[in-house]
């Protein structure tokens, strides 16, 4: 079946530093991908997603590539802050609404003053 | 807008009793509610999909007599685990589809969970 494998935490950053989480994915057919940002707290939040290949979401400086030759849809930020402190849950889904969806196991990332 | 709540948001309960879940759509109404699980450092599960009025379905796997869901009202779902044991502890997170057409109208707005602990 279609599953999602992303890197494991926690991830460790200071402040203004460069953010990579990867994410990997094994589906039939043509998945939607997707992040999702869970702040303390808080509910999963929707931060992007991009329903084809070579599709490139982005949002909040954060953004993500749809690479059908990898499998892959790696979040990357230029410069983190420390309000970006939460844990990424990638995910895929069979439909461009977010319909049944399959997650990762999530990313912790802390941010260092 | 679009903000989904459950309560409580953490929860302990002896094994072999009952506990209810609350999940509430607060500023617009849900016609499909989703729940999930979450184990310690594990992918979210989908355990049932719920729409407003008629029966939960169930994904393969998943004990329709031990994990009761209601969907009774378009702003509320419940889920109720029935004689619960030490196994049975875990994250639980719902979520919430307005449907019906029009923007936002597919997607998923979740709860911020609720932690199960039985002993």
């Amino acid at each position: 079946g279609d599953s999602v494998t992303q890197m494991e935490g926690p991830v460790t950053l200071s402040e203004e530093a460069f953010l990579t989480i990867n994410c990997t994915y094994t589906a039939t057919g043509y998945p939607s991908l997707f992040w999702y940002v869970q702040y303390p707290g808080e509910g999963l939040q929707l931060l992007l997603k991009a329903t084809k290949a070579d599709d490139k979401g982005s949002n909040k400086g954060f953004e993500a590539t749809y690479r059908k030759e990898t499998t892959s849809f790696h979040l990357e930020k230029g410069s983190v802050q420390v309000s970006d402190s939460a844990v990424y849950f990638c995910a895929l889904s069979d439909s461009n609404y977010g319909q049944n969806f399959v997650f990762g196991p999530g990313t912790r990332l802390s941010v260092l003053p | 807008g679009a903000v989904v709540s459950q309560h409580p948001s953490r929860v302990i309960c002896k094994s072999g009793t009952s506990v209810k879940i609350e999940c509430r759509s607060l500023d617009f109404q849900a016609t499909t509610m989703f729940w999930y699980r979450q184990f310690p450092k594990q992918s979210l599960m989908l355990m049932a999909t719920s729409n407003e009025g008629s029966k939960a379905t169930y994904e393969q796997g998943v004990e329709k007599d031990k994990f009761l869901i209601n969907h009774a009202s378009l702003t509320l779902s419940t889920l109720t685990v029935t004689s619960a044991h030490p196994e049975d502890s875990s994250f639980y997170i719902c979520s919430a589809r307005k449907g019906g057409g029009g923007s936002g109208a597919y997607e998923q707005y979740f709860g911020p969970g609720t932690r199960l602990t039985v002993t």
